[in-house]
């Protein structure tokens, strides 16, 4: 099983470059999260789905875009990075209900100088 | 506004000892939580979780406790072990609309 899976692992931007963080599940899941890790701090929201086509924002949104055209993907956009994105990403995914366990991807470390 | 809070930064145990850990919450809101162990350089792993209907869930050396009243819930491990090294995030969620909050973790440390 794949599970939740994050790419690029590594990447290294500059001030005022874009790009995409790719998250794909394979296990059918219809919610989707993205989370930001920085250094000594807690795991942050950044913006969620609860099914393809819909899609919200969690506690730090700013600089940051998402779509859900699929169940099985949930790709971050990040526009005009800056050095306060700089961060570990972390793409998870759970079943329907309310209680189900969030299944976690293994992170995609960013860079922005 | 941090709406769950870890506010030990860290934990240092014996093997062998309980390790608590805390957890506090301010949303009466929600209505069932998780707690995950991290390890670094890997994603965030379950490890178990509760409703508010209960206030005691156990799950082999694990258990998490809940009192609604005073917002709060804790995790012990008994008896500690240096794997369970790792840093601990508990997560509050339900009503939300899918949402889940984390806060900000507790390092454990485990000392042979």
């Amino acid at each position: 099983n794949a599970g939740v899976t994050q790419t690029p692992k590594f990447r290294i931007l500059k001030i005022g470059q874009s790009m995409t963080l790719q998250c794909t599940q394979d296990m059918n899941h219809n919610y989707m999260y993205w989370y930001r890790q920085d250094p000594g701090m807690g795991l942050k929201l950044i913006y969620y789905s609860v099914g393809a086509g819909i899609t919200d924002k969690g506690e730090v949104p700013n600089g940051y875009n998402v779509s859900r055209s699929t169940t099985e993907d949930f790709p971050l956009r990040l526009e005009l990075a800056a050095p306060s994105q700089t961060s570990v990403y972390f793409c998870a995914s759970r079943t329907s209900e309310n209680t189900g366990e969030l299944f976690f991807g293994e992170g995609s470390r960013l860079t922005v100088l | 506004d941090q709406q769950v809070k870890q506010n030990s930064p860290s934990l240092s145990v014996q093997e062998g000892r309980i390790s608590i850990l805390n957890c506090d919450y301010t949303n009466s809101m929600f209505d069932y939580f998780l707690w995950y162990k991290k390890y670094p350089a890997e994603g965030p792993t379950f490890l178990i979780s509760i409703s508010s209907i209960k206030d005691k869930n156990e799950d082999g050396r694990f258990t998490v406790f809940l009192n609604k009243s005073a917002k709060h819930l804790s995790l012990h491990i008994v008896p500690s072990q240096p794997g369970d090294s790792a840093v601990y995030f508990c997560a509050a969620g339900g009503n939300q609309g899918g949402k889940l909050i984390f806060g900000q973790g507790t390092e454990l440390s485990v000392k042979p």
